[in-house]
This record gives C-alpha cells, sequence and structure tokens, in this order.
C-alpha cells in the first residue's frame, strides 16, 4: 500500500543531543500525526497537527504541519534514554478518506 | 477517558487453523474501527477500516476478514492461517464524521505466530 517517505532510516545519537526526522509525500494531507512504538505494544500518539504551518509542543518534542501540507517535521531535543524507539509519522488524506497513510518510521537509538 | 482493548495478546497457531482477534472500545460511541498489520522491523499495514455497525472496506486482498458486530467491537479472523499471517495486529479507532481532522489511537496489539 501507500507509503510515506520518512526519514532517517535510523538514528544513534548521543544523550543530550537534538533530533529531526522528516516525512514528505507528493499527496496532500489534512492531518499529521506522530508516534512513539517500543518493542512490542501499540503506537502511541505524540502529536496530533490539523492545520497548515502548525507547530506544536509536547515537552521536549516538536512536529511542525509543512506549509505545502505534503510534509511534517518531528524534533527532539535534549534526548534521553527514554527516547529509544520508533517513531512514526502518518497522514490523512484531504480527499477526506478516513484512512491514514504511515511512514516507514525512524528507528532511534541513544547512547548514554 | 477512550480505552481501546485487544485480545489475546499472544496466540500461536497451526497452519490452516482459524483465527479470531478481538477488539474493543470503550468510552467513545461511533468509531471508526481499523485493523492494521505489522510485520517485524516494518510499518503498519492498513487491514481493514468501518465507519459503522456492518460497514467494512478492505484494502488488501488476502485470506482474513472483518466484521463489526457491535458499535464498539471489531472483530478479524480467517478461516485457515497461512505461513504469512504471521505478525503483529493492531486495532485503532478514531472519532470523526467527515473523515477529516481525525485522530488515530491504538489498541496494546495482538503478536500471532503461525507455524
Amino acid at each position: 500500500g501507500q507509503q510515506l517517505n520518512q526519514s532517517p532510516q535510523s538514528m544513534f545519537i548521543q544523550e543530550g543531543e537534538d533530533v529531526s526526522m522528516n516525512c514528505t509525500s507528493s499527496s496532500i494531507f489534512n492531518t499529521w500525526l506522530w508516534y512513539k512504538q517500543e518493542p512490542g505494544e501499540g503506537p502511541v500518539l505524540l502529536i496530533a497537527l490539523y492545520k497548515a504551518g502548525e507547530l506544536t509542543s509536547n515537552g521536549r518534542l516538536t512536529a511542525q504541519f509543512g506549509i505545502t501540507r505534503k510534509d511534517s517535521f518531528l524534533n527532539i531535543s535534549a534526548s534521553i534514554p527514554s527516547d529509544v524507539g520508533i517513531y512514526f509519522c502518518a497522514g490523512q488524506l484531504a480527499s477526506g478518506t478516513y484512512k491514514y497513510i504511515f511512514g516507514t518510521g525512524t528507528r532511534l537509538k541513544v547512547l548514554a | 477517558s477512550q480505552t481501546i482493548h485487544q485480545w489475546p495478546a499472544t496466540l500461536v497457531q497451526p497452519v490452516g487453523s482459524p483465527l479470531s482477534l478481538e477488539c474493543t472500545v470503550e468510552g467513545t460511541s461511533n468509531p471508526n474501527l481499523y485493523w492494521y498489520r505489522q510485520a517485524a522491523g516494518r510499518g503498519l499495514q492498513l487491514l481493514f477500516y468501518s465507519v459503522g455497525i456492518g460497514q467494512i472496506s478492505s484494502e488488501v486482498p488476502q485470506n482474513l476478514s472483518a466484521s463489526r458486530p457491535q458499535d464498539r467491537q471489531f472483530i478479524l479472523s480467517s478461516k485457515k492461517l497461512l505461513l504469512s499471517d504471521s505478525g503483529f495486529y493492531l486495532c485503532a479507532w478514531s472519532v470523526g464524521a467527515s473523515g477529516a481532522g481525525e485522530t488515530q489511537y491504538f489498541g496494546p496489539g495482538t503478536r500471532l505466530l503461525v507455524l
């Protein structure tokens, strides 16, 4: 099925560093969601974005809805070991479908 | 507050056996419900979604089926499992009438191993 282009695929960073990941598509979306998934668990919603240009924070996490509505990024500031996991973006197409398209995931590892 | 339940948490089944995974949502009405499958280390593949009782949209042709017998209950079934059906099955819900601007929440998942 369709998937969003999410990058990077994986990241190894030192504790305290900032992290940035993004999702891009050729399609226009009306909603962007960012999730974190830990092994053996369901994805947990981190941030939801509903308007083009919207910038939303959740603690050390910040995400933005791209102005073209075709992309979104997620930043994590001052990473800590518990940030380890796989981060997924998901977009809901502007065509009014109930479906979400998911990115391929960014696997984050934090070195203490 | 809303809660989503899935069971069983883990399931080991022989090839050719039937399957029934259940998902229920509490604390909301008329949710949109979704079944996804996730292969190890991979992204999420949408299998089915439902916007109302008895309404099922299938995304991927395969030997799985879904049913929604009640407003907040979503069931994933198979008559005969294949090895390729192994994976992590996730149920999710969202609320919205227009199909726009909705937030989707996931359950804890069921890990299925077909031997």
